[in-house]
């Protein structure tokens, strides 16, 4: 079974700084991939950023990055900048094809400061 | 358009009572989901369905069952809600073509009093 922990319930950034949210997993599978979701105060979960296991070149979108860590199984994800907009909840996830599931963190509620 | 609605989009109702919830998707894809969250606990998977004849349990199936009508449609139905029922439900969908992503509806906020 899949597990995935993000241990930072709150987090805030001063606006234009950085921040980086934490996510371990453990998983037993070699096959899986690795995401970070934003759930805004709309609810909506929209996929921020994607890894493929496989693949040992960090993900990056934007202003979004990965710092993947496969032998610690680590998956941080920094976001550079930060903007108003980015103040909403962020969930880590994993998928493997065997388990044919998404697994995820509790989440972690990023506050943007003015 | 959305891509993948949800019907209710909030919803009391009293214990006892059986509810469903419904999840529509125009994306053509063959996979669906439905999620619940809880505070603290993300998302956690109820059932999934690659086709029309392939329904799975997920993690915490218990008191949920689930219809998929047509590729399109897949319900979820509450037969005799209890308060720790009490959550938002997402319905999501993916296909196959190797990037795993899943498409996520608005949620539902489910309320049993």
């Amino acid at each position: 079974a899949q597990t995935v922990t993000q241990s930072q319930p709150e987090m805030s950034v001063q606006e234009a700084e950085t921040v980086t949210l934490s996510c371990t997993y453990d998983t037993s599978e070699s096959d899986y991939y690795l995401f970070w979701y934003k759930q805004p105060p709309s609810r909506q979960m929209i996929l921020v950023i994607r890894q493929e296991a496989y693949k040992q070149q960090n993900a990056t979108e934007n202003r979004f990055s990965v710092n993947f860590q496969k032998a610690a199984k680590s998956f941080s994800l920094k976001i550079s900048d930060s903007q108003l907009g980015d103040a909403a909840m962020y969930f880590c996830a994993s998928f493997n094809n065997a388990g044919n599931m998404l697994t995820f963190g509790g989440g972690t509620r990023l506050m943007v400061k003015p | 358009d959305a891509d993948v609605t949800q019907t209710p989009r909030n919803r009391i109702t009293k214990t006892g009572k059986r509810i469903m919830l419904e999840c529509s998707q125009t994306k053509g894809h063959d996979r669906m989901y439905w999620y619940r969250q809880d505070p603290g606990l993300g998302l956690r998977l109820i059932y999934y369905s690659f086709d029309v004849k392939d329904i799975n349990k997920g993690e915490i199936s218990d008191g949920y069952s689930v219809s998929r009508q047509a590729q399109a449609k897949f319900s979820l139905s509450l037969e005799s809600a209890i308060p720790n029922q009490t959550a938002l439900y997402f319905c999501a969908t993916s296909d196959f073509s190797g990037t795993y992503e899943q498409f996520f509806g608005p949620g539902t906020r489910l309320t049993v009093l």
